[in-house]
């Protein structure tokens, strides 16, 4: 089982407050992303690190920023949530290297009303 | 640029009937292929990947894969499927730096 934890698993917040998903792991992985994901659309990779004090914006354009400061923590913060936020986020560690997988938590889902 | 196709939004099977479900990408070098599930609410697991060697690969809860560098595809198998393997499928390749790029996924139910 991996052991890469998510905060808060669901969470509805209404327009323009600021929130910050938590994403911690414990195998010491160099290698963290987040995605975003919504039904019938592919995961789309919104920030990446590669180690501490390395981030990475991705593929999809997004308005939220992340931090490495510790090698265990990568949390996501929107400084001012819309409703086109709402969407699960997901979280997940790799070690460094080519042939390595992804191991993933369990997600949040963000509702923004 | 790297890309992940799956073709099958949504799948239906009889219980214990096999299963086939589709993965073509687009990648330039030799790919790093990812099969992973996910049940409704959760994260994605790992059900099986290809690095280099047996381009016949097997994974966990029964399913196997096999990598087709000639039709650029990494199709997921299963014999017999079980009520419990309804969920969404995606397949991923890995690129360069290290990041995954995944398809749109396929919907599986299970009818008894």
């Amino acid at each position: 089982e991996a052991d890469i934890y998510q905060t808060p698993r669901y969470l509805v917040i209404g327009t323009g407050k600021k929130i910050t998903l938590e994403c911690s792991q414990t195998m010491g992985h160099d290698k963290m992303y987040w995605y975003q994901q919504d039904p019938g659309m592919e995961l789309h990779l919104i920030h990446y690190s590669y180690g501490v004090n390395s981030t990475e914006k991705g593929d999809l354009s997004s308005e939220s920023t992340v931090s490495r400061i510790r090698t265990e923590h990568f949390p996501l913060t929107l400084e001012s949530a819309r409703p086109s936020h709402t969407s699960q986020y997901l979280c997940a560690s790799s070690e460094r290297g080519w042939n390595t997988e992804a191991f993933f938590g369990q997600g949040t889902r963000l509702t923004v009303v | 640029a790297q890309s992940v196709t799956q073709p099958d939004i949504h799948i239906t099977v009889s219980e214990g009937a096999s299963l086939e479900l589709r993965c073509n990408y687009s990648y330039g070098a030799t790919p790093y292929l990812f099969w992973y599930v996910q049940s409704p609410g959760q994260g994605l697991q790992l059900l099986l990947k290809y690095f280099s060697g047996d381009t016949l690969v097997q994974g966990i809860k029964g399913f196997e894969a096999e990598f087709k560098r000639s039709q650029s595809s990494f199709n997921l198998r299963k014999p017999s499927v079980h009520w419990s393997d309804a969920a969404e499928y995606f397949c991923a390749v890995g690129a360069s730096g290290n990041q995954f790029y995944f398809g749109t996924g396929t919907s599986l139910t299970v009818i008894p």
